[in-house]
């Protein structure tokens, strides 16, 4: 079965400084991987995923994300946060191998960027 | 707009009563999911379609749930002799799956239930 950890409930920033928000995962095989964001009364917003090749993921807002394999982690980062970041992020996981499997979602992390 | 769109937005009612849930997904994609959503939670996996063939239920979905989607373009999800514990937000979202696409999903903006 695969799954998904976020360990923190919540992250508090100072806005300009450094964010991460962790995700580990477990899949039988190889992992998809991916980041949502969720703000207040919204849908999910998908921000970016690890499918292949470059351990170091680029996608939306400034975000990355660095998979580790050994450490079966997923984590967010972004250099710099803003207060416009503040919102419910999701890490998701699919196993390659799995066939059909839908995304397995965490518990969310609540990310506070204070001015 | 191109999006997932789900209606309604919201949905009061009281126990007991049925309701309905309508998604249409991104017109070129071939999977639509249905997830539930509650506070404090990430979203819980409950059925998805390939077109219109429903290949997977989660035991979350209990048989006073029921989806379906007709002719393999929207999709509806409707919930029988509602109650209580089934108060929160249900999520569309639709991929496109195939040779070489990944098929990360693309959400709606959810319906809200609250059953009184």
């Amino acid at each position: 079965a695969q799954s998904v950890a976020q360990p923190e409930d919540q992250v508090n920033v100072a806005e300009g400084n450094p964010l991460t928000v962790k995700c580990t995962y477990s899949v039988s095989g190889n992992p998809y991987l991916f980041w949502y964001v969720q703000y207040p009364n919204r849908g999910l917003q998908f921000l970016l995923k690890y499918i292949t090749g470059d351990n170091l993921v680029k996608g939306s807002y400034g975000f990355e994300a660095e998979f580790n394999k050994s450490q079966t982690s997923f984590h967010l980062k972004k250099p710099s946060a803003l207060v416009s970041d503040s919102a419910l992020y999701f890490c998701a996981v699919r196993d390659v191998h799995s066939g059909n499997t839908p995304l397995v979602f965490g518990k969310g992390t609540r990310l506070s960027v204070i001015a | 707009d191109t999006g997932v769109s789900q209606d309604p937005r919201h949905k009061i009612t009281k126990r007991g009563q049925n309701v309905t849930f309508r998604c249409d997904p991104i017109s070129e994609h071939n999977r639509l999911y249905w997830y539930r959503q509650t506070l404090g939670q990430g979203p819980e996996f409950l059925t998805y379609f390939q077109n219109e063939a429903q290949l997977e239920k989660s035991r979350l979905l209990s048989d006073r749930f029921s989806a379906e989607r007709p002719k393999g373009s929207f999709s509806t999800l409707e919930i029988q002799r509602t109650e209580q514990g089934d108060s929160a937000m249900y999520l569309c979202a639709s991929s496109l799956v195939g040779r070489g696409v990944t098929g990360e999903l693309f959400f709606g903006e959810g319906s809200r239930l609250t059953v009184l």
